[in-house]
């Protein structure tokens, strides 16, 4: 069975701060990989997503994630983040052509203006 | 293209009662899931369909339950309710064959609280 595992339960940041959300799965075969995001009182979006070919993906809003495939990573990324970030942040990794992911716990980040 | 509609929005049941939630798929997604958020735990799968079948169950008792219409629609069930049922029940719909597996598109949740 697959399972994700996100680093970071709260993360609290000040704006034009760099952001790392760590991601880690376990599953052996082929992955497709996605962070999704949940803005306060709004639905989960997708952020991004790898499925393959560049391992270097880069999403909405100037985020990114880099798939490590030796270490079974996928973690997000933004240089400078915004106030408007703050949300809810979930990895979420599928496999086997399974098309049901596996979500981690979720981060919640907060930015301070 | 409208995006997944969920109803009711918000939600106070009783210990012991049962609630009905309603899905409405993006036109053209045939496979619709349900999940459970609560804090701390996050997602939990609940179960999905495709076809007015189940294809997919998660770890849930048999309290819950779901079907799917012809139309795509989907109710999920949840008898006698507990007051560890109180959470977010978030439905998604995919693109099953053509699009990524996986890539779900999200409602914006059935908020229940059970007192």
């Amino acid at each position: 069975a697959q399972s994700v595992s996100q680093h970071n339960h709260h993360v609290i940041l000040s704006e034009a701060a760099s952001l790392e959300l760590g991601c880690n799965y376990s599953y052996g075969g082929t992955v497709n990989l996605f962070w999704y995001v949940q803005y306060p009182g709004q639905h989960l979006q997708l952020l991004l997503k790898y499925f393959s070919g560049d391992p270097l993906v880069k999403g909405i809003k100037g985020f990114e994630a880099e798939f490590i495939k030796s270490k079974f990573s996928f973690n997000l990324r933004k240089p400078s983040v915004q106030w408007s970030d703050t949300a809810e942040y979930f990895c979420a990794v599928n496999g086997g052509g399974s098309y049901i992911p596996t979500f981690g716990r979720g981060t919640s980040l907060i930015v301070h203006p | 293209k409208a995006g997944v509609t969920q109803t009711p929005r918000y939600l106070i049941k009783t210990r012991g009662q049962q609630v009905t939630l309603s899905c409405s798929p993006i036109s053209g997604h045939r496979s619709v899931s349900w999940y459970q958020q609560t804090p701390g735990q996050g997602l939990q799968f609940l179960f999905e369909y495709f076809s007015e079948t189940q294809r997919n169950k998660g770890n849930f008792p048999g309290r819950f339950s779901g079907r799917q219409f012809s139309n795509s629609r989907s109710e999920m069930n949840v008898s006698t309710l507990e007051l560890g049922d109180s959470a977010l029940y978030l439905c998604a719909s995919s693109p099953t064959g053509t699009g990524i597996p996986g890539e779900l598109f999200f409602g914006e949740g059935s908020r229940l609280t059970v007192l």
